[in-house]
């Protein structure tokens, strides 16, 4: 069965970095594009980046460009979000999830909740 | 930008009715459309793609409907389980951006 898990979620204090992964199974990694989508408390979801299944484009919602970079280790079905320069808005819970033709998810992980404050 | 606008916000319907929920996008998405059902601490989980074709294990009593702007979420006999948070979700723009509507909250009248 398919499984998605995020890891790296935790307290960092504004203009900080960190990584997050999602390790995954169950599925040829490889073969899907892959993004990430965040949750502010209380609030609905928003699109935060893509990844083609090999890696090829990257695409980044404009509220975080130059900022995240999503990547991914095709080797060992991992998936990641380096997110640097970050800010109090940037508080939610961070989902991975596995697409279907880069449209649509039809897997989630359960998220990793990454709290920036000082 | 394509903006998904969801209405209502919350609505309220009793056990065995039907619900009948909308997404509204700013400039056609073509049948480029998914939902996804959220409940209180979980992940969403996809119910509805290609704007009308149910996902895998979902039950027929979810049905989807519409194309280019104006998209409709039926669920035609409300069960317990079905009071949750929907989100509409557009893959139609292009360099990819995948905008989710704001949700509507389904709640037991």
């Amino acid at each position: 069965q398919v499984q998605l898990v995020e890891s790296g979620g935790g307290v960092v204090q504004p203009g900080r970095s960190l990584r997050l992964s999602c390790a995954a199974s169950g599925f040829t990694f490889r073969s899907y594009g892959m993004f990430w989508v965040r949750q502010a408390p209380g609030k609905g979801l928003e699109w935060v980046a893509v990844i083609w299944y090999d890696g090829s484009n990257k695409y980044y919602a404009d509220s975080v460009k130059g900022r995240f970079t999503i990547s991914r280790d095709n080797s060992n079905n991992t998936l990641y979000l380096q997110m640097n320069s970050l800010r109090t808005e940037d508080t939610a819970v961070y989902y991975c999830a596995k697409l279907v033709e880069a449209d649509y998810a039809d897997y989630w992980g359960q998220g990793t909740l990454v709290t920036v404050s000082s | 930008e394509i903006v998904m606008t969801q209405s209502p916000a919350t609505l309220s319907v009793s056990p065995g009715e039907r619900a009948t929920l909308s997404c509204r996008a700013s400039q056609s998405v073509s049948s480029n459309l998914a939902w996804y059902q959220q409940k209180p601490g979980q992940a969403p989980r996809l119910l509805i793609y290609g704007a009308s074709t149910r996902a895998t294990g979902i039950p027929a009593r979810f049905s989807g409907s519409g194309s280019g702007t104006d998209f409709t979420l039926t669920i035609s006999s409300l069960q317990s389980e079905d009071f949750a948070l929907y989100y509409c979700q557009q893959y139609n723009d292009w360099p990819p951006e995948y905008t989710f509507g704001q949700g509507t909250k389904l709640e037991i009248k």
